[in-house]
């Protein structure tokens, strides 16, 4: 079945620090990729996606790129701020329904 | 426009009572789906509804059901509750199609004691 795999872990890091949170998945067919972001008390925001190998996503400063020959769609940011502070969610999308990883907790300190 | 909306925002119930949670779609989706995100995980998929039939359905047990309304809500009721049920429900609505987003509600924070 689909799945996706994110790194172990929370960050913590510095405002303006550079961010990198991995993702992995497997799946059969060609799925579409995405990173939501749950802030404190909401629900989860769509925060960037691709829907073809080699696609970038971006948003906000934050970037994706789908990685067929590795099944990767790491994010990354290249100077992160305090409001950045979050729970980031890599997922799938396949049979129109969302296969998500566990989330990594994003902290970034003044 | 009003996007996804969840009720109640919490809920707290003991083992073995029922439990009923609903969703109102944003405006023009006619498929929801539900998910079930345990504290510290990633949200787990229980089903889907369009046109009022569930189109999909997740690895959960018939304990679960749900409903979608002629105006496209729904409602995930949950029997006999399990300590274990504890967890944010989210709702997501989107078109029919395939290829389009799910939008997110703010989730419905159940606590079973």
């Amino acid at each position: 079945g689909n799945s996706v795999t994110q790194m172990e872990g929370p960050v913590t890091l510095s405002e303006e620090a550079f961010l990198t949170i991995n993702c992995t998945y497997t799946a059969t067919g060609y799925p579409s990729l995405f990173w939501y972001v749950q802030y404190p008390g909401e629900g989860l925001q769509l925060l960037l996606k691709a829907t073809k190998a080699d696609d970038k996503g971006s948003n906000k400063g934050f970037e994706a790129t789908y990685r067929k020959e590795t099944t990767s769609f790491h994010l990354e940011k290249g100077s992160v701020q305090v409001s950045d502070s979050a729970v980031y969610f890599c997922a799938l999308r396949g049979n129109n329904r969302l296969a998500f990883g566990k989330g990594n907790q994003v902290v970034v300190i003044p | 426009d009003a996007g996804v909306t969840q009720s109640p925002t919490h809920l707290i119930k003991t083992r073995g009572q029922q439990v009923t949670l609903r969703c109102s779609p944003k405006s023009g989706h006619d498929t929801v789906s539900w998910y079930q995100q345990a504290l510290g995980q990633g949200p787990q998929f229980i089903f889907q509804y369009y046109e009022e039939e569930e189109r999909q359905r997740g690895n959960f047990p018939d304990r679960f059901s749900g409903h979608q309304f002629p105006n496209y809500s729904s409602e995930l009721n949950v029997n006999a509750l399990l300590l274990g049920d504890s967890a944010l429900y989210l709702c997501a609505s989107s078109t029919g199609t395939a290829y389009n987003e799910q939008f997110f509600g703010p989730g419905t924070r159940l606590t079973v004691l």
